[in-house]
This record gives C-alpha cells, sequence and structure tokens, in this order.
C-alpha cells in the first residue's frame, strides 16, 4: 500500500522553466511533509519541509504548496537550473514518530 | 566532519550468504535508520532506532536483522541473503524525532 504517491516519475524541463513535482498521501495523521534531493551516487539530502498549519512556504526557488483538505502536496521549483537535475523524494510522517514514508521519487533533468 | 558513515559501499553475496552492513555517525544524534532504494520504489524504511537500546520496524523489516550497538553505530544484519535484497542501502540518522534526516552515501548490495 502506497501511503505517499508521487508523480511524476520524470521531468525534462528547459533552463529557466517551472519544474512541479506532486505528492498526495492518504494517512490524515501525517502531519509533517519534506522533499529530499538526492544526486547521482549520493544520499537524499533535505531540500524544503512543511507543515500542515501553513499552506506555502518558499525558501529561495523552491516553494512548497500544501492542500490539507486535498491531502496533496507539491514542489515548484521557479527559474530551473541544469544544477537542479537530480532526482526528488517527497515524504510524510507523524510529528511523534520516527517511520518517515517517502514517494518513489522524480528525476528532474533541466536542459540548458 | 563525516557525519553518516557506511561500510562497505560495495558488496556482492552468493545466495544464502550472510553479511552485516555497518552504519556510524558522529553528530550525536538520537535516532538511526536503515532504508532501502529501488527503482521505481523510492526509499523504503527497513528498521529504525528511535534511540540507543531500542529498534522498531519499519515498512519491509523481512529478511533483515538489526543491532544499535551504542548511540554512534547501527548494524544492518541479511542473515541469509536472497536476490530480492539486491538494493542500495542507506542509513541516516537525526537528532530526535520528527526531524531532519541526514543520509550516508549508500551501501550498493547485489545478491547473485
Amino acid at each position: 500500500q502506497q501511503q505517499v504517491k508521487q508523480s511524476p516519475q520524470s521531468l525534462i524541463v528547459q533552463k529557466g522553466g517551472i519544474s512541479i513535482i506532486n505528492c498526495a498521501y492518504e494517512n490524515t495523521a501525517f502531519d509533517y511533509f519534506p522533499w529530499y534531493q538526492q544526486f547521482p551516487g549520493k544520499g537524499p539530502a533535505l531540500l524544503i519541509a512543511i507543515r500542515p498549519d501553513v499552506s506555502e512556504k518558499k525558501e529561495g526557488r523552491f516553494t512548497i504548496s500544501f492542500n490539507k483538505s486535498a491531502k496533496q502536496f507539491s514542489l515548484h521549483i521557479m527559474d530551473s537550473q541544469p544544477g537542479d537535475s537530480a532526482t526528488y523524494f517527497c515524504a510524510a510522517s507523524r510529528r511523534d514518530t520516527d517511520k518517515l514514508i517517502f514517494g518513489t521519487g522524480t528525476r528532474l533533468q533541466v536542459f540548458p | 566532519n563525516a557525519g553518516v558513515t557506511q561500510t562497505p559501499k560495495f558488496q556482492v553475496l552468493k545466495t544464502g550468504q550472510s553479511m552485516t552492513l555497518q552504519c556510524a555517525q558522529d553528530m550525536n544524534h538520537n535516532s538511526m535508520y536503515w532504508y532501502r532504494q529501488d527503482p521505481g520504489m523510492g526509499l523504503r524504511l527497513i528498521y529504525y532506532s528511535a534511540s540507543e537500546g531500542t529498534t522498531d520496524k519499519g515498512e519491509v523489516p523481512n529478511g533483515y536483522n538489526v543491532s544499535r550497538l551504542n548511540k554512534r553505530e547501527f548494524s544492518l544484519r541479511l542473515e541469509s541473503a536472497a536476490p530480492s535484497q539486491t538494493s542500495v542501502y542507506f542509513c541516516a540518522s537525526s537528532p530526535t524525532t520528527g526531524s531532519e534526516l541526514f543520509f550516508g552515501e549508500g551501501s550498493r548490495l547485489t545478491v547473485l
């Protein structure tokens, strides 16, 4: 049972464009929603995270949009750069547990 | 500052052999985790340890055992390896429950 569904599986964007990755979750008890970025041969690293008390969080070119009623959240990368080419994972957990559940990942390629 | 260190980085086993993946962190974190990463499946939690002396099952614990040797070290053991356990294994740590995960660079295991 996939508790966190992520789409698309892969994404190709031109330099300067907007990259959008979507995730949906099932467990209404989830209250922590991070996004991780992974470069080839490396472990994932935290990019940005949101809690459900806000609908949007922005850090530089990266924005998380959160829709609690729809149980969906998305990552927007503005002015996408070739250096953003990586695999992105959404995840979700309850604040009081250590079980961080990941989505299946999106491979982003940004072409010059 | 090494962060999270995993050994070995690469390993080839024959079906039925046993092996232990080692993980150590030098950030004085309380929680430690083992994930496996497979194409199209994302990262799946195998086991985690919220504190020294405690361990709990994640999403896919079958075929694995873990030991939280001390606060720094968390090992993953395959008693009788199977081809289905061919994967990239990631160890991670976090300061407290529900906070950012810091990942190692992964251990690529192939079971023939």
